[in-house]
């Protein structure tokens, strides 16, 4: 199983950047994914989420980003994306896209598998 | 949100030390507390869930404790491998959130 995300670079303030994260070697459309960020020296910020087709694709997000971030997800493409809009220099991080697991039937959720990462900077 | 405080904010050990770090939720979380290891430059691996739940291939030097508001991850003999910092990260309520990090150097 493996998570690969690309996309990344150099944005100015105020740009637009699309972010996008290729599963596999499982079922990506049983699912539920996250994107998880870490700017340049700090801790881990969860981003948001989309579930599965069998809740519906709903998605939800962090304040920090709610209304200039958007996550979709293409199924038929094992693939999710995060489109980033407004972006702000206090977006600079690596991005991560990680998968969520739950702990049999319990509601215990974690994330068991991530992808390496893609920077994103934004600076004029 | 819920806060996580995580302490010490950094240690170092020797190899064969006990080390423990504390994490602290600002409300009640029952058992949702996730552990996770990260190595510099990489992305992070998920060690112990539900607060005491082994991940599978996980070495059985670590352990998680506790319960609604404190935790406790445990590594009972420190390995060279076990550099890194860690991170604790709650899952009873969105947003989810992350402690601050305890990062462990060896000796």
């Amino acid at each position: 199983a493996q998570l690969v995300e690309s996309g990344g670079g150099l944005v100015q303030p105020g740009g637009s950047l699309r972010l996008s994260c290729e599963a596999s070697g499982f079922t990506f459309s049983d699912h539920y994914m996250d994107w998880v960020r870490q700017a340049p020296g700090k801790g881990l910020e969860w981003i948001g989420r989309t579930r599965n087709r069998a809740n519906s694709y709903t998605t939800m997000y962090a304040a920090s980003v709610k209304g200039r971030f958007t996550i979709s997800r293409d199924d038929s493409k094992d693939s999710m994306y995060l489109q980033m809009n407004s972006l702000r220099p206090e977006d600079t991080a690596v991005y991560y896209c990680a998968r969520l697991e739950r702990d049999g039937s319990s509601y215990y959720w974690y994330f068991d598998l991530w992808g390496r990462g893609t920077l994103v900077t934004v600076s004029s | 949100d819920i806060q996580m405080t995580q302490s010490p904010s950094s240690l170092s050990a020797s190899v064969g030390d006990r080390v423990t770090i504390t994490c602290r939720a600002s409300q009640t979380i029952s058992s949702y507390l996730n552990w996770y290891q990260q190595k510099p430059g990489k992305a992070p691996k998920v060690l112990i869930y539900a607060a005491s739940s082994l991940q599978s291939g996980v070495p059985s030097r670590f352990s998680g404790s506790g319960s609604g508001e404190d935790f406790t991850l445990t590594i009972t003999s420190l390995q060279p491998e076990d550099f890194g910092t860690y991170y604790c990260q709650q899952s009873y309520r969105t947003p989810l959130t992350f402690g601050g990090g305890t990062k462990v150097e060896i000796k």
